[in-house]
């Protein structure tokens, strides 16, 4: 079955600063690769999707980029502001159901 | 569009009584709905998938008898923690697709079970 792995676990920067997670998943099979964002006690939300046909996608702040022969993805937050601060969970799907990495805690200090 | 609700929101309850946990999709059919189970600071487990109308798929280590889920129409899937124990005591979440989502999965808001 399909394996995602999350780095970092933590992450911490400065207000105004980038933010960048990375994952890479094992099934070449993948084509679907979601990113979402839990605040704590909240449910996951979607907050940009990238598909194996794309390359890159950006929205305002936010974007992902996409290797697939690495099959490796990331997810970019620019400009962060504390409101950013989350824990975020990458997923990849190659049939009909996501495995999600273990999660990025991301804090942004002002 | 795409709002998953699930009900209810939190629960206590006994050791040893049974718990219903519902699903719904509000604006859309789910074809597929997903049961997530997360603990403190972890990250999110898949425990089975239902597709309406038929029996759901239940992850490896995950007790088919203890987690009963049914799934009888496009926008109702329901979770029933039979027998709780306190080692049950978990976040339960949902999250569901339909045709026109592809694959896309929009989560409910989760239910907190502690199990005294």
């Amino acid at each position: 079955g399909e394996n995602v792995e999350q780095h970092p676990s933590t992450l911490s920067v400065q207000e105004g600063d980038s933010a960048v997670i990375k994952c890479t998943y094992s099934d070449s099979a993948s084509n679907y690769f979601p990113w979402y964002k839990q605040e704590l006690g909240k449910r996951p939300q979607l907050i940009i999707d990238i598909r194996s046909n794309v390359g890159e996608k950006k929205d305002q702040r936010i974007a992902v980029t996409l290797n697939k022969t690495a099959k490796h993805f990331s997810l970019h937050i620019t400009e962060t502001q504390p409101e950013d601060s989350a824990v975020y969970f990458c997923a990849a799907s190659g049939s009909y159901q996501l495995t999600f990495g273990k999660g990025t805690k991301l804090s942004v200090i002002p | 569009g795409a709002v998953v609700s699930q009900h209810p929101s939190w629960v206590i309850c006994k050791s040893g009584t049974s718990v219903k946990i519902e699903c719904r999709s509000l604006d859309f059919q789910a074809t597929t709905m997903f049961w997530y189970r997360q603990f403190p600071k972890q990250s999110l487990m898949l425990m089975a998938t239902s597709n309406e109308g038929s029996k759901a798929t239940y992850e490896q280590g995950v007790e088919k008898d203890k987690f009963l889920i049914n799934h009888a129409s496009l926008t109702l899937s329901t979770l029933t923690v039979t027998s709780a124990h306190p080692e049950d005591s978990s976040f339960y979440i949902c999250s569901a697709k339909g045709r026109k989502l592809q694959e896309t999965q929009y989560f409910g808001p989760g239910t907190r079970l502690l199990v005294l």
